[in-house]
């Protein structure tokens, strides 16, 4: 099956840094969503996004369809911004291990 | 609130048990998924449902079984449970196809003692 790598795997800023958080998969995708788990364990969706760029308030991502990857930019960031970052691909979203972001004020 | 509604919200229960674990999609969607979260793991993607039938399976061990009624709810059942299966479970749902968003609920913390 398809692979998902997310790097890095953690993420330590101090608030007001900017970030980037990268996805790589191993195949075409047809579906590609990006989620961050708060410190509570909730789930959001951020976007969906299997090509093309979209942007919302402080968080935008890009996804390079044909070179497989996707890339989720932080700007500004704030300790609210804690938790984990996951990236999803296809329609049975399968999920990738995640980066683990750490904002300190 | 995402419209995926999972219960119960805790649960702990002794190694050799059984139990089952409920999800109600969000109005309209007709896509479920079932997820492992272990503590500090990422999502183990277990199954997922679509309109009543199985569309795709995961690592979902052979004690665990899940199914989707016809009013579109579903049930994950884990069976002969061991230390090994505490953890959170999820249940997500989306409409079918690319270009549907997936939601989650808050998740089934499931402790065996």
């Amino acid at each position: 099956g398809i692979q998902v790598e997310q790097s890095p795997p953690d993420l330590i800023l101090q608030e007001g840094a900017n970030s980037t958080l990268r996805c790589n998969f191993s195949d075409s995708v047809n579906n590609l969503q990006w989620f961050h788990q708060n410190p509570w364990g909730q789930l959001i969706n951020l976007f969906y996004i299997p090509s093309g760029t979209k942007q919302n308030g402080r968080l935008s991502a890009t996804t390079v369809a044909t070179e497989r990857y996707s890339l989720l930019y932080i700007s500004s960031s704030q300790t609210t911004d804690s938790g984990v970052y996951f990236c999803a691909v296809n329609n049975d979203m399968r999920f990738g291990a995640g980066t683990r972001l750490t904002v300190k004020p | 609130d995402s419209g995926v509604t999972q219960t119960p919200k805790h649960l702990i229960t002794a190694t050799g048990q059984r139990v089952t674990l409920r999800c109600s999609p969000r109005s309209g969607d007709l896509s479920v998924y079932w997820y492992q979260q272990s503590l500090d793991q990422g999502l183990q993607f277990l199954i997922q449902y679509y309109n009543g039938e199985e569309r795709a399976k995961g690592n979902i061990l052979e004690r665990f079984s899940a199914q989707q009624f016809p009013d579109l709810h579903s049930e994950l059942n884990l069976s002969s449970l061991e230390l090994g299966d505490s953890a959170l479970y999820f249940c997500a749902s989306s409409g079918w196809g690319a270009g549907n968003t997936i939601y989650f609920g808050e998740g089934s913390w499931l402790t065996v003692v």
